[in-house]
C-alpha cells in the first residue's frame, strides 16, 4: 500500500528567505505526486504535479519540487517566501487514476 | 471553467440528525472523489465515482453514509444518525481520467460540518 510521510509537522521561515517542505513516499507500484496548498477554512488548491518525464516541476507561485526515486523524495522549495505563502501545506500521491493519498501536512509560518 | 463547488459551505447539526451535502464537479469531468479531513490532519478517502458508478467506498465509510451520483454530474454525501466524531470538513474533488497517466484532481471549497 502507499502511503506520504510529511516529515516536518510546522515549518517557521523569515520573509524571503528560502524554504524546503520535506515528503517522501513509499509505493511499488507506480508513484504520481502532487502538492496541494489550503488556506484557512478553503479547500486545496494544487501547486504541482509530477505525472512523468522531467523530474523538476515548477508549479504555481514560484514552487518548485523534485522528484527522487532512488531517494523515494517529493520536496517541495522556494527560494524566497512571502507573507502569503502562509498555508498549510499537503504531499499526496496516487498510483494512477485512484484516490489521493495524502500525508499530514506541514504548516508554514512566514515570519516578517 | 468554474472550479468545484460544494453548499453548503457550513453546516451545524445535532447529533442524530441527518445531513446531505452536495457537490458539483467541473463540468466534463467523469470522476468524482469525496475526502473527510479533520483538524490538523491530511485529507482521507471516503469515496469515489466514476459517471454514475460508484467504484470504491473506504473503510471509513460507515454503513451511515451514503453517497450517490444519479446523472454522473453532481454528487451527494448523506449522513445519517450523525455523531460527535463526523464533525470534520467534508471535501469533494473531480478529475478526467487519463490513458498514460494520473487524473489530476482539483478540489472544491469543503462542507465543514459541526455536531453538536
Amino acid at each position: 500500500a502507499q502511503s506520504v510521510t510529511q516529515l516536518d509537522s510546522q515549518v517557521p521561515v523569515f520573509e524571503e528567505a528560502p524554504v524546503e517542505l520535506r515528503c517522501n513516499y513509499s509505493s511499488s507500484v507506480s508513484v504520481y505526486l502532487f502538492w496541494y496548498v489550503q488556506y484557512p477554512n478553503q479547500g486545496l488548491q494544487l501547486l504541482l504535479k509530477y505525472l512523468s518525464g522531467s523530474t523538476l516541476v515548477k508549479g504555481i507561485n514560484g514552487f518548485e519540487a523534485e522528484f527522487n526515486k532512488s531517494q523515494t523524495s517529493f520536496h517541495l522549495r522556494k527560494p524566497s517566501v512571502h507573507i502569503s505563502d502562509t498555508a498549510e501545506y499537503f504531499c499526496a500521491g496516487n498510483s494512477g487514476n485512484t484516490p489521493l493519498v495524502f500525508g499530514k501536512g506541514t504548516r508554514l509560518s512566514v515570519i516578517a | 471553467d468554474t472550479g468545484v463547488s460544494q453548499d453548503p459551505r457550513h453546516k451545524i447539526t445535532k447529533r442524530g440528525q441527518n445531513v446531505t451535502f452536495r457537490c458539483d464537479p467541473i463540468s466534463e469531468h467523469n470522476r468524482l472523489y469525496w475526502y473527510r479531513q479533520t483538524l490538523g490532519q491530511g485529507p482521507e478517502f471516503l469515496t469515489y465515482f466514476q459517471n454514475e458508478a460508484q467504484l470504491e467506498k473506504s473503510r471509513l465509510l460507515s454503513d451511515r453514509f451514503s453517497a450517490e451520483r444519479p446523472k454522473g454530474s453532481f454528487s451527494t454525501l448523506e449522513i445519517q444518525r450523525t455523531e460527535q466524531g463526523d464533525s470534520a470538513m467534508y471535501l469533494c474533488a473531480s478529475s478526467q481520467l487519463q490513458r498514460e497517466v494520473s487524473d489530476t484532481q482539483y478540489f472544491g471549497p469543503g462542507t465543514r460540518l459541526t455536531v453538536l
